[in-house]
């Protein structure tokens, strides 16, 4: 497929566990961002990447929220000891450039118990 | 801070009517505006970008403009149809890499 993916599409854990977010950009896309959004809402920006590089991570709430990208493509969003505050559904969009228009994933939907 | 404020929040109208939704952001300094549809359950479609140094784009029946100055942006949807029934956000890229986003205007175009 050309577009963004994200894997899974639902997930549901029980508080304090640990859980791990994927998210395939578009091919060649250098930028990619995570944002979580919650009902109601519109998405909360949490990181961007440029390259293997997070080059701003200031959305991330705290330090149980971590991402990564190792070969500049795929990207994983990790986060530790779920709190039922982190129910939410995680945004993945990825863009040509910094500057350029974000296409976005279908989200997957996280749910702690 | 940059706040990006979207009116009205929810707006319904009769199928064939032009319509056009606001966005209004406190900082002037941005690179970018985007324009996106957002279906119930699903992610976000982008609709229209627009660089700090346009002042309008258009696409179909859509058309977006930019007013740095003034921090705000209008999206024009003309003869809207029950299709286009949907929440449109908005979300300007700031200094810093950050894209924030408004809360949406949900539309309702009745057949």
């Amino acid at each position: 497929g050309a577009g963004v993916s994200q894997t899974p599409s639902n997930k549901v854990t029980e508080k304090g566990k640990y859980v791990e977010l994927r998210c395939d950009p578009i091919s060649g896309h250098t930028a990619l961002y995570w944002y979580r959004q919650s009902l109601g809402q519109g998405p909360e920006f949490l990181i961007y990447f440029q390259g293997t590089g997070a080059a701003d991570d200031s959305g991330l709430p705290n330090d149980r929220f971590f991402a990564v990208r190792p070969e500049g493509s795929v990207s994983t969003l990790k986060i530790q000891r779920t709190e039922r505050g982190d129910s939410a559904v995680y945004l993945c969009a990825s863009s040509e450039g910094g500057n350029n228009e974000q296409f976005f994933g279908p989200g997957t939907r996280l749910t702690v118990l | 801070k940059q706040e990006v404020t979207q009116i009205p929040a929810a707006l319904s109208v009769p199928e064939g009517e032009n319509l056009v939704l606001n966005c209004s952001f406190t900082d002037s300094a941005i690179y970018n505006l985007q324009w996106f549809r957002q279906d119930p359950g699903k992610g976000l479609t982008s609709l229209l970008l627009i660089q700090s140094s346009q002042r309008e784009q258009t696409s179909g029946r859509l058309n977006a403009s930019l007013d740095k100055s003034s921090g705000r942006s209008t999206l024009y949807i003309a003869a809207s149809q029950p299709g286009d029934s949907a929440t449109y956000l908005c979300a300007v890229r700031t200094g810093g890499f950050k894209t924030i986003f408004g809360a949406g205007t949900r539309l309702f175009v009745k057949a």
